[in-house]
Protein backbone atom coordinates (compact mmCIF):
# COMPACT_ATOMS: atom_id res chain seq x y z
CA UNK A 1 0.00 0.00 0.00
CA UNK A 2 1.43 3.64 -0.88
CA UNK A 3 0.79 6.32 2.14
CA UNK A 4 2.46 9.29 3.37
CA UNK A 5 2.74 10.49 6.88
CA UNK A 6 2.84 13.18 8.73
CA UNK A 7 3.38 12.63 12.56
CA UNK A 8 2.68 16.03 13.66
CA UNK A 9 -0.23 17.61 14.12
CA UNK A 10 0.99 20.02 14.77
CA UNK A 11 3.65 21.93 15.32
CA UNK A 12 4.74 24.98 17.47
CA UNK A 13 7.35 26.73 17.24
CA UNK A 14 8.56 30.50 18.21
CA UNK A 15 9.25 33.57 16.18
CA UNK A 16 12.54 33.18 14.99
CA UNK A 17 13.58 29.74 16.05
CA UNK A 18 14.00 26.93 13.57
CA UNK A 19 11.14 24.81 12.24
CA UNK A 20 10.65 21.66 10.97
CA UNK A 21 7.74 19.26 9.63
CA UNK A 22 7.99 16.04 9.43
CA UNK A 23 7.33 14.11 6.29
CA UNK A 24 7.65 10.14 5.56
CA UNK A 25 6.79 7.88 2.90
CA UNK A 26 5.93 4.80 1.62
CA UNK A 27 5.51 4.72 -2.09
CA UNK A 28 6.99 1.86 -4.69
CA UNK A 29 9.59 3.53 -7.34
CA UNK A 30 11.30 6.74 -7.10
CA UNK A 31 8.57 9.11 -6.50
CA UNK A 32 8.52 12.80 -6.95
CA UNK A 33 8.33 15.04 -3.62
CA UNK A 34 6.48 18.35 -3.03
CA UNK A 35 5.79 20.02 -0.19
CA UNK A 36 1.96 22.46 0.12
CA UNK A 37 1.32 25.19 2.29
CA UNK A 38 -2.26 26.00 3.04
CA UNK A 39 -3.15 29.69 4.38
CA UNK A 40 -6.90 30.29 5.80
CA UNK A 41 -9.40 30.04 3.58
CA UNK A 42 -7.24 29.86 0.80
CA UNK A 43 -6.38 26.89 -1.49
CA UNK A 44 -2.87 24.92 -1.58
CA UNK A 45 0.21 26.17 -2.83
CA UNK A 46 3.58 25.35 -4.55
CA UNK A 47 6.19 25.27 -1.87
CA UNK A 48 9.15 23.03 -3.62
CA UNK A 49 9.76 19.53 -4.71
CA UNK A 50 12.50 17.00 -4.98
CA UNK A 51 13.07 15.72 -8.57
CA UNK A 52 16.87 14.21 -8.78
CA UNK A 53 19.80 15.54 -7.81
CA UNK A 54 20.78 17.42 -4.85
CA UNK A 55 19.00 16.31 -1.26
CA UNK A 56 18.55 19.56 -0.15
CA UNK A 57 16.23 21.88 -2.14
CA UNK A 58 15.03 25.06 -1.63
CA UNK A 59 12.24 26.77 -2.33
CA UNK A 60 9.61 29.54 -1.22
CA UNK A 61 9.54 32.02 1.08
CA UNK A 62 12.74 30.49 2.64
CA UNK A 63 11.56 27.25 3.33
CA UNK A 64 14.26 23.87 2.61
CA UNK A 65 13.65 20.53 2.29
CA UNK A 66 15.87 17.52 2.65
CA UNK A 67 15.45 14.52 0.91
CA UNK A 68 17.15 10.58 2.54
CA UNK A 69 15.92 7.77 0.18
CA UNK A 70 17.35 5.24 2.83
CA UNK A 71 14.62 6.59 5.65
CA UNK A 72 11.83 7.76 2.79
CA UNK A 73 11.44 10.93 4.24
CA UNK A 74 11.31 14.59 3.20
CA UNK A 75 11.27 17.02 5.94
CA UNK A 76 10.34 20.41 5.39
CA UNK A 77 12.67 23.25 7.06
CA UNK A 78 13.12 27.06 8.00
CA UNK A 79 15.63 28.26 9.73
CA UNK A 80 13.90 31.01 11.39
CA UNK A 81 10.54 30.93 11.26
CA UNK A 82 8.04 33.84 10.87
CA UNK A 83 4.41 34.49 12.64
CA UNK A 84 3.06 34.91 8.49
CA UNK A 85 4.57 30.67 8.22
CA UNK A 86 1.81 29.78 10.24
CA UNK A 87 -0.33 27.45 8.21
CA UNK A 88 -1.07 23.80 7.47
CA UNK A 89 1.55 22.30 5.14
CA UNK A 90 0.99 19.15 3.10
CA UNK A 91 3.65 16.26 1.94
CA UNK A 92 2.57 14.61 -1.08
CA UNK A 93 4.53 12.01 -2.72
CA UNK A 94 3.60 11.24 -6.28
CA UNK A 95 2.12 7.64 -6.80
CA UNK A 96 3.08 4.97 -9.19
CA UNK A 97 1.09 6.69 -12.00
CA UNK A 98 2.26 10.08 -11.01
CA UNK A 99 -0.50 11.46 -8.98
CA UNK A 100 0.10 13.43 -5.90
CA UNK A 101 -0.83 11.26 -2.37
CA UNK A 102 -1.64 14.19 -0.08
CA UNK A 103 -0.68 13.64 3.48
CA UNK A 104 -3.09 14.56 6.12
CA UNK A 105 -1.33 17.94 6.87
CA UNK A 106 0.19 19.61 9.93
CA UNK A 107 -0.66 22.94 11.26
CA UNK A 108 2.19 24.95 12.06
CA UNK A 109 2.02 27.49 14.72
CA UNK A 110 4.40 30.63 15.17
CA UNK A 111 3.79 32.37 17.94
CA UNK A 112 5.80 35.51 18.64
CA UNK B 1 -2.77 33.67 -16.35
CA UNK B 2 -5.41 33.35 -14.10
CA UNK B 3 -5.01 30.54 -12.12
CA UNK B 4 -7.21 27.82 -11.44
CA UNK B 5 -11.07 29.89 -11.07
CA UNK B 6 -13.80 28.46 -9.07
CA UNK B 7 -16.92 29.39 -8.69
CA UNK B 8 -19.00 30.30 -6.34
CA UNK B 9 -16.47 30.95 -3.64
CA UNK B 10 -19.48 30.15 -0.90
CA UNK B 11 -22.67 28.21 -1.27
CA UNK B 12 -25.29 28.02 1.45
CA UNK B 13 -27.76 25.92 0.11
CA UNK B 14 -30.53 24.00 1.45
CA UNK B 15 -31.13 20.05 2.32
CA UNK B 16 -32.28 18.39 -0.71
CA UNK B 17 -31.34 21.18 -3.23
CA UNK B 18 -29.15 20.46 -6.38
CA UNK B 19 -25.73 22.56 -6.23
CA UNK B 20 -23.03 22.75 -8.46
CA UNK B 21 -19.81 23.59 -8.61
CA UNK B 22 -17.87 25.07 -11.63
CA UNK B 23 -13.92 24.97 -12.16
CA UNK B 24 -11.65 26.43 -15.17
CA UNK B 25 -8.50 25.08 -15.25
CA UNK B 26 -5.13 26.55 -16.46
CA UNK B 27 -5.13 26.66 -20.28
CA UNK B 28 -3.27 23.79 -21.38
CA UNK B 29 -3.62 21.89 -18.70
CA UNK B 30 -4.83 18.55 -19.44
CA UNK B 31 -5.20 16.51 -16.38
CA UNK B 32 -8.00 18.25 -13.35
CA UNK B 33 -8.83 17.38 -9.80
CA UNK B 34 -11.94 17.91 -7.94
CA UNK B 35 -11.06 17.42 -3.85
CA UNK B 36 -12.89 17.99 -1.13
CA UNK B 37 -11.70 18.86 2.34
CA UNK B 38 -13.17 18.59 5.82
CA UNK B 39 -11.66 19.00 9.66
CA UNK B 40 -12.65 14.88 10.09
CA UNK B 41 -11.45 13.58 6.70
CA UNK B 42 -8.80 16.00 5.76
CA UNK B 43 -8.08 16.29 1.61
CA UNK B 44 -10.01 13.51 -0.59
CA UNK B 45 -9.85 12.76 -4.21
CA UNK B 46 -13.31 12.64 -5.19
CA UNK B 47 -12.18 12.42 -9.19
CA UNK B 48 -9.87 13.22 -11.72
CA UNK B 49 -10.03 13.74 -15.52
CA UNK B 50 -7.45 13.48 -18.40
CA UNK B 51 -8.21 15.27 -21.33
CA UNK B 52 -11.96 15.66 -20.44
CA UNK B 53 -12.05 11.84 -19.40
CA UNK B 54 -13.26 10.90 -16.64
CA UNK B 55 -9.78 8.26 -15.06
CA UNK B 56 -10.73 7.73 -11.72
CA UNK B 57 -13.83 8.50 -10.23
CA UNK B 58 -13.72 5.91 -7.08
CA UNK B 59 -13.40 8.47 -4.37
CA UNK B 60 -17.23 9.91 -5.23
CA UNK B 61 -18.73 9.21 -1.82
CA UNK B 62 -22.14 8.41 -3.72
CA UNK B 63 -24.52 8.78 -6.58
CA UNK B 64 -25.59 11.82 -5.46
CA UNK B 65 -22.29 13.15 -6.53
CA UNK B 66 -21.32 13.48 -10.53
CA UNK B 67 -18.75 15.53 -12.23
CA UNK B 68 -18.43 16.16 -16.08
CA UNK B 69 -15.57 18.00 -17.87
CA UNK B 70 -17.58 18.88 -21.65
CA UNK B 71 -14.10 20.35 -22.64
CA UNK B 72 -10.64 21.27 -21.90
CA UNK B 73 -11.71 24.91 -20.07
CA UNK B 74 -14.37 24.14 -17.77
CA UNK B 75 -15.93 21.46 -15.40
CA UNK B 76 -18.50 20.91 -13.26
CA UNK B 77 -19.24 19.26 -9.81
CA UNK B 78 -22.89 18.38 -9.05
CA UNK B 79 -24.21 17.10 -5.87
CA UNK B 80 -27.87 16.16 -5.90
CA UNK B 81 -30.04 16.00 -3.85
CA UNK B 82 -27.42 17.99 -1.21
CA UNK B 83 -27.28 16.77 2.29
CA UNK B 84 -25.42 18.78 5.67
CA UNK B 85 -22.76 16.11 5.62
CA UNK B 86 -21.79 17.66 1.97
CA UNK B 87 -20.59 20.80 3.89
CA UNK B 88 -16.84 21.18 2.93
CA UNK B 89 -14.14 23.08 0.75
CA UNK B 90 -14.18 21.73 -2.41
CA UNK B 91 -11.27 22.29 -4.43
CA UNK B 92 -10.67 22.07 -8.09
CA UNK B 93 -6.78 21.48 -9.48
CA UNK B 94 -5.23 21.50 -12.51
CA UNK B 95 -1.85 19.81 -14.24
CA UNK B 96 0.19 19.52 -17.08
CA UNK B 97 0.91 15.77 -17.58
CA UNK B 98 1.70 14.05 -13.73
CA UNK B 99 4.74 13.27 -12.48
CA UNK B 100 6.85 16.71 -11.40
CA UNK B 101 4.99 19.28 -12.62
CA UNK B 102 2.90 19.76 -9.60
CA UNK B 103 -1.02 20.91 -9.45
CA UNK B 104 -2.20 24.01 -8.80
CA UNK B 105 -4.84 24.36 -6.91
CA UNK B 106 -8.14 26.79 -6.60
CA UNK B 107 -9.36 29.09 -3.86
CA UNK B 108 -12.09 26.39 -3.51
CA UNK B 109 -15.74 27.04 -2.88
CA UNK B 110 -17.37 26.89 0.98
CA UNK B 111 -20.49 24.62 0.80
CA UNK B 112 -22.55 24.54 3.65
CA UNK B 113 -25.68 22.48 3.46
CA UNK B 114 -28.27 23.52 6.16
Amino acid sequence: AQSVAQPEDQVNVAEGNPLTVKCTYSVSGNPYLFWYVQYPNRGLQFLLKYITGDNLVKGSYGFEAEFNKSQTSFHLKKPSALVSDSALYFCAPTDSWGKLQFGAGTQVVVTP
Amino acid sequence: DAGVIQSPRHEVTEMGQEVTLRCKPISGHDYLFWYRQTMMRGLELLIYFNNNVPIDDSGMPEDRFSAKMPNASFSTLKIQPSEPRDSAVYFCASSLSTGGNGYTFGSGTRLTVV
